[in-house]
């Protein structure tokens, strides 16, 4: 199965823009690139996802590299409520066996007011 | 829609007993899966199931059981709890487990084996 590399943690000032990496030199041409986030005490919520272009949504902006064995989660202004664990998985296509979702240790980040 | 529902929130248990924790969701997934999370660590995937009368094991799976009679329940149960259980476990549920279908996560159960 691919997997993801991801920094252990990383910390950002309040209100900075946030550039979280992860690598996938593995992934498959037709794996999905997911992101989700664990803020304390809770469990994982869905950022955001994609499989080739960049993409928007109102939580956060995920760029995929042209080669797509990396990709950034970006966060434009990074608030106090952004500290959490954010996860990158990989996920397989409709027309591929049913593997299970495993998560990796992801990053902490930290948001210093 | 209640989404994904986890029962009990917190629970303390004695080394030896036996219990189950619950979880359930409405939205007609038919993966569904438990993980548990120790202090300061990632999720570790402990039993999964694609559809009802299909289970398996993830990457932590001893010491725990899981059954899928219906499409909406997945209980975890230890049948013999050991303080090393001791952690949140989270249920999390998702339409399959492919491409761009969301993961749904429940809020959580904390155990704690004494």
């Amino acid at each position: 199965d691919a997997k993801t590399t991801q920094p252990n943690s990383m910390e950002s000032n309040e209100e900075e823009p946030v550039h979280l990496p992860c690598n996938h030199s593995t992934i498959s041409g037709t794996d999905y690139i997911h992101w989700y986030r664990q803020l304390p005490s809770q469990g994982p919520e869905y950022v955001i996802h994609g499989l080739t272009s960049n993409v928007n949504n109102r939580m956060a902006s995920l760029a995929i590299a042209e080669d797509r064995k990396s990709s950034t989660l970006i966060l434009h202004r990074a608030t106090l409520r952004d500290a959490a664990v954010y996860y990158c998985i990989l996920r397989p296509p409709k027309n591929s066996g049913n593997t299970p979702l495993v998560f990796g240790k992801g990053t902490r980040l930290s948001v210093i007011a | 829609n209640a989404g994904v529902t986890q029962t009990p929130k917190f629970q303390v248990l004695k080394t030896g007993q036996s219990m189950t924790l619950q979880c359930a969701q409405d939205m007609n997934h038919e993966y569904m899966s438990w993980y548990r999370q120790d202090p300061g660590m990632g999720l570790r995937l402990i039993h999964y199931s694609v559809g009802a009368g299909i289970t398996d094991q993830g990457e932590v799976p001893n010491g725990y059981n899981v059954s899928r009679s219906t499409t909406e329940d997945f209980p975890l149960r230890l049948l013999s709890a050991a303080p090393s259980q001791t952690s949140v476990y989270f249920c999390a549920s998702s339409l399959d487990t492919h491409s761009g279908n969301t993961i749904y996560f429940g809020e959580g159960s904390w155990l704690t084996v004494v």
